[in-house]
């Protein structure tokens, strides 16, 4: 199965700046989304973008997709000490044949210092 | 509210123990999947079930069985526990392929010693 690869693994920066990641992918997508996943919990859904699109935004969020160079990035503007968390993209293969898991990266680790 | 809720939040077990990892989700989703979070790998795909009774394997199926007998509610079952699947396992469901986003539970932090 493919497997999203992010980009960094760790980023730490002051509170108010923007965090850049970047999720890059092996074979075609029908989608690419974001979660993040605050320590010790579940992953929570933060956007998705159809491989159609070139860019989406959703608040302090924006989303970028590039299917040539099969990658994406999240920006987070004017982050905040809430952002730290772990941040995960997610890709499916939708096959027709039922429904296929997505196929997380490991995360990038976002710390953001006050 | 969409609500996916997994039986313990941290559960500890001895080895060859059989154990049973519950999720049920509130949102009349067809989908549901299980999956394992361990440091350094990421999460990966177990099992996951588009219908009642129908469910199949993902990327690390072994070790590992599931039933599905209602629709809201999703099994993990560790036949035989080994040292080795301990780890965080997430529970989520889904409505609708292709784009779907998934809404997880909380997690069940296992411990098998």
């Amino acid at each position: 199965s493919q497997q999203g690869e992010e980009d960094p693994q760790a980023l730490s920066i002051q509170e108010g700046e923007n965090a850049t990641m970047n999720c890059s992918y092996k074979t075609s997508i029908n989608n690419l989304q974001w979660y993040r996943q605050n320590s010790g919990r579940g992953l929570v859904h933060l956007i998705l973008i159809r491989s159609n699109e070139r860019e989406k935004h959703s608040g302090r969020l924006r989303v970028t997709l590039d299917t040539s160079k099969k990658s994406s990035s999240l920006l987070i503007t004017a982050s905040r000490a809430a952002d730290t968390a772990s941040y995960f993209c997610a890709t499916d293969a939708y096959s027709g044949g039922g429904a296929d898991g997505l196929t997380f990266g490991k995360g990038t680790h976002l710390i953001i210092q006050p | 509210d969409v609500k996916v809720t997994q039986s313990s939040r941290y559960l500890v077990k001895r080895t060859g123990e059989k154990v049973f990892l519950e999720c049920v989700q509130d949102m009349d989703h067809e989908n549901m999947f299980w999956y394992r979070q361990d440091p350094g790998l990421g999460l990966r795909l177990i099992y996951f079930s588009y219908d009642v009774k129908m469910k199949e394997k993902g990327d690390i199926p072994e070790g590992y069985s599931v039933s599905r007998e209602k629709k809201e509610r999703f099994s993990l079952i560790l036949e035989s526990a080994s040292t080795n699947q301990t780890s965080m396992y997430l529970c989520a469901s889904t409505y609708a392929v292709p784009s779907y986003e998934q809404y997880f539970g909380p997690g069940t932090r296992l411990t098998v010693t």
